[in-house]
């Protein structure tokens, strides 16, 4: 069966340092990957999005970017944290027009 | 653009009382899919109902059941005898072919609490 993880579960980053978050997906290829961000009592914001390796879309200019090295990895990450950037960081992938999501990082730039 | 709209932001009920959660959309494709989440308090988002825009028969699956209505564009949730651990974030979605993406849009989400 198909299983996606996450990690890590909650990381506390001073501002301006580097950031990187990992996702891979289990038991399916090529998927269609996604990173979500939610802040705080708010909604999901589209932050990217992948339909295969090294193609990457972009749905909202920040100060992230992302990467996919492998069919099944997805990677997020930051130069220089701001902290704007903190919130609830969502992986997701898509299996028969529905999105199945990771545990989530719970990200706090201090 | 398309649009998911979930006025409701929290709504708090007694447990075994029944509760509906709204969610209006707005979309200029007409072929679409809806869908409800649950987030619980461990922050992972768990997949409901999805509904595409051709069916507007209601769902029924155990206490839940969904209400889809193209004329009003409405796709509402009701939790019939609620529980305790039905308390969480409810997310409504809505993904339209525009593009031919198929890239959900989330409303903000209602927190349901039910009291024991």
């Amino acid at each position: 069966s198909q299983t996606i993880h996450q990690w890590p579960a909650t990381l506390v980053q001073p501002v301006g340092s580097p950031l990187s978050l990992e996702c891979t997906v289990e038991g399916t290829s090529n998927p269609n990957l996604y990173w979500y961000r939610q802040a705080a009592g708010r909604g999901l914001q589209l932050l990217f999005y992948s339909v295969g390796i090294g193609q990457i879309s972009s749905e909202v200019p920040q100060n992230l970017s992302a990467s996919r090295p492998q069919d099944r990895q997805f990677i997020l990450s930051s130069k220089k944290l701001l902290l704007s950037d903190s919130g609830f960081y969502l992986c997701a992938w898509r299996w028969d027009g529905k999105l199945f999501f990771g545990s989530g990082t719970q990200l706090s730039v201090l | 653009a398309q649009k998911v709209t979930q006025a409701q932001t929290e709504i708090s009920v007694v447990e075994k009382e029944d509760v509906t959660l709204d969610c209006v959309y707005e979309t200029r494709d007409t072929t679409y899919y809806l869908f409800w989440y649950k987030q619980p308090p461990s922050g992972e988002l768990v997949f409901l109902i999805r509904r595409n825009s051709f069916d507007e028969q209601n769902e029924i699956s155990g206490r839940y059941s969904w209400n889809f209505q193209k004329s009003t564009s409405s796709f509402n949730f009701t939790i019939t005898a609620s529980q305790v651990v039905d308390s969480a974030v409810y997310f409504c979605a809505l993904s339209g072919s525009s593009g031919g993406s198929y890239i959900p849009t989330f409303g903000r989400g209602t927190s349901l609490i039910v009291h024991p």
